[in-house]
């Protein structure tokens, strides 16, 4: 199985910073890769997929870039509404994967 | 609207089994490939299994072969997970999830609400 190691675990950042987190997978797996945001008690929702795509309807503050092994996140301004955890998963095998998920809370 | 909903979930005993279901709405499942996904309490999201258009193709993970079965109904537009031998560690919300075309190698744009499956004695 593809493995997906998501760092770090925690952010704390203040509103209006920038920030990004990683995503690093076990294996080759070219720009497979989706980002998800979920808040307590909610399903995931799509960010990003292929890796730097942009889902319909998502903030244009959420960007993503990678390809390969290694994978980013950025938020380019912090929101209040940007509290949640966001995972990432690969989608190179069909045996799919998540990443462990970066936690994000306001400082 | 589009949307999945989730039920069957519940409090069940060690050995125990269940059945979940997902019933689609506002589109129909016969082009998409499905998956179920589970999140135990306070942990991460956990791929389980997916499902091909025709139910031709079957996928688990590892710790769920051979006790979970996947299967659809195109005609009732639903996704069904079978579970059973559970065990503490199957204690998780579990999520079905649309996949982007007929491919099981997909990100999931569309997702249930969940169902809770607790397994305690």
């Amino acid at each position: 199985d593809i493995q997906m190691t998501q760092f770090p675990s925690t952010l704390s950042a203040s509103v209006g910073d920038r920030v990004t987190f990683t995503c690093r997978a076990s294996q080759f797996i070219s720009t497979w890769l989706a980002w998800y945001q979920q808040k307590p008690g909610k399903a995931p929702k799509l960010l990003i997929y292929k890796a730097s795509s942009l889902e319909s309807g998502v903030p244009s503050r959420f960007s993503g870039s990678g390809t390969g092994t290694e994978f980013t996140l950025t938020i380019s301004s912090l929101q209040p509404d940007d509290i949640a955890t966001y995972y990432c998963q690969q989608y190179d095998s069909f045996l799919l994967t998540f990443g462990g998920g970066t936690k994000v809370e306001i400082k | 609207e589009v949307r999945l909903v989730e039920s069957g979930g519940g409090l069940v005993r060690p050995g125990g089994s269940l059945r979940l279901s997902c019933a689609a709405s506002g589109f129909n499942i016969n082009t998409y490939s499905m998956s179920w996904f589970r999140q135990a309490p306070g942990k991460g999201l956990e791929w389980v299994s997916s499902i091909t258009t025709g139910s031709s193709y079957t996928y688990y993970t590892d710790s769920v072969k051979g006790r979970f079965t996947i299967s659809r109904d195109n005609a009732k537009n639903s996704l069904y997970l079978h579970l059973n031998s559970l065990r503490a560690e199957d204690t998780a919300v579990f999520y079905c999830a649309r996949g982007s075309g007929g491919g099981t190698t997909t990100c999931f744009r569309l997702w249930g609400q969940g169902t809770s499956v607790t397994v305690s004695s």
